[in-house]
């Protein structure tokens, strides 16, 4: 079975660019987390989409944004992007819409902002 | 609350040697919990997890305690290898519709 995918692996955009990232989640998985990871540091949470509705959003301005859909694949979009965007994204997959069940993670998106 | 983006805390251990790594986590209210380990360059990794209702877990070389009381968890490695070499990393959930929040990564070098 094939786990969580993501795709591109690594991605190079200037600033004010605007990038798509995508996520695929293990199949009978309906909720999918974005996470940002910079380098060396730990994972912020970014969003949470369940049977295409956004279930919470952390701490980020509005420029990220980015919508589930009928097959509970996701996409992450990052408007007007900035250095600082530069890091890991990484999406995870559970079963259903609470996590009290594990969460799996797919290998990430390298982002580069130049 | 969120994690913080702090410079990673690193632990040094002998090949061998037991780990313990440590992970304050910040809502009385979470009750499931997940410990994973993210090697370099790619995705975190489920290693175990606990509920509330228990305060000791054990895996294979893994042991998670859970101390409601004072909110912290830890990670328990026997034995370690060179392969356990990578940054570890505590979740919380509240069980609640809610998302993972993570702390913030302890890296753990071993050393032959």
């Amino acid at each position: 079975e094939a786990g969580v995918t993501q795709s591109p692996t690594h991605l190079i955009k200037t600033r004010g660019q605007q990038a798509t990232l995508r996520c695929s989640p293990i199949s009978g998985h309906t909720s999918v987390y974005w996470y940002q990871q910079a380098l060396g540091l730990g994972l912020q949470f970014l969003l949470w989409y369940d049977e295409g509705e956004e279930r919470n959003r952390g701490n980020f301005p509005p420029r990220f944004s980015g919508r589930q859909f009928p097959n509970y694949s996701s996409e992450l979009n990052v408007n007007a992007l900035e250095l600082e965007d530069s890091a890991l994204y990484l999406c995870a997959s559970t079963k259903s819409g609470t996590v009290n069940t594990e969460a799996f993670f797919g290998q990430g998106t390298r982002l580069t902002v130049v | 609350g969120e994690s913080v983006g702090l410079h990673l805390p690193t632990l040094s251990v002998q090949e061998g040697d037991n780990s313990i790594i440590n992970c304050a986590y910040s809502n009385s209210a979470s009750d499931y919990f997940i410990w994973y380990k993210q090697e370099s360059g790619k995705g975190p990794q489920f290693i175990i997890d606990i509920r509330s209702n228990m305060d000791k877990r054990q895996g294979q070389r893994v042991t998670v305690l859970l101390n409601k009381t004072v909110k912290h968890l830890s990670l328990q490695i026997a034995a370690t290898q060179p392969g356990d070499s990578a940054v570890y990393f505590c979740a919380e959930n509240t069980g609640t519709a809610s998302k993972l929040t993570f702390g913030t990564g302890t890296r753990l070098q071993v050393t032959l």
